[in-house]
């Protein structure tokens, strides 16, 4: 079992409509919880971050935590062609380091 | 505030030369991390430095090594290069290991 697991995707929203991206991990002691972005040719930028169970809200973006399932997202409301990236779920599994899971590859169409 | 700077941006290396990339760190950053980028594996953790010394290590040859100087600048030097070495090859600073970290542009290596 892969550390943090991602649908490679992709996950195509129309504009304006929510996107849902999933995110599991496999260690309970994980401490920390990141979403970046990357476009195409880019690195990956960072999002969001989560440290507590619930809802983290930002702009058009929220981040939600479920540590009992282990299982974190990203929603991001009102979606934009810009917003068509890849989007990678990154956990601190209570070490010094980050774990990236693959990505899923978002498409927002017109 | 300046963000991380990685260099060179783009380099072309033959199999069997070596190569060494430099990453300078936000400013009050002290912790460096490297990270491998190929299409098929994603995000590879490389290693991790705080304050000289190296914390932790990914699952990469030995060919791969790292150090970090006093001012936390970084670079890490890939010896004997292979075809399966052509990746991009991305730093991060934090201001501990394992928090927000914030990715330079990244080196473009290509190995022939």
């Amino acid at each position: 079992q892969k550390e943090v697991e991602q649908n490679s995707g992709p996950l195509s929203v129309p504009e304006g409509a929510i996107a849902s991206l999933n995110c599991t991990y496999s260690d309970r002691g994980s401490q920390s919880f990141f979403w970046y972005r990357q476009y195409s040719g880019k690195s990956p930028e960072l999002i969001m971050f989560i440290y507590s169970n619930g809802d983290k809200e930002d702009g058009r973006f929220t981040a939600q935590l479920n540590k009992a399932s282990q299982y974190v997202s990203l929603l991001i409301r009102d979606s934009q062609p810009s917003d068509s990236a890849t989007y990678l779920c990154a956990v601190n599994l209570n070490t010094d380091k980050l774990i990236f899971g693959t990505g899923t590859r978002l498409q927002v169409f017109p | 505030k300046a963000g991380v700077t990685q260099t060179p941006r783009y380099l072309i290396k033959t199999r069997g030369q070596q190569v060494t990339l430099s990453c300078s760190p936000i400013s009050g950053h002290r912790s460096v991390s490297w990270y491998q980028q190929t299409p098929g594996q994603g995000l590879q953790f490389l290693f991790e430095y705080f304050s000289e010394t190296q914390r932790n290590k990914g699952n990469f040859p030995g060919r791969f090594s790292g150090r970090q100087f006093s001012n936390s600048r970084s670079e890490m030097n890939v010896s004997t290069l292979e075809l399966g070495d052509s990746a991009l090859y991305l730093c991060a600073s934090s201001w501990v290991g394992g928090n927000e970290q914030f990715f330079g542009p990244g080196t473009r290596l290509t190995v022939l």
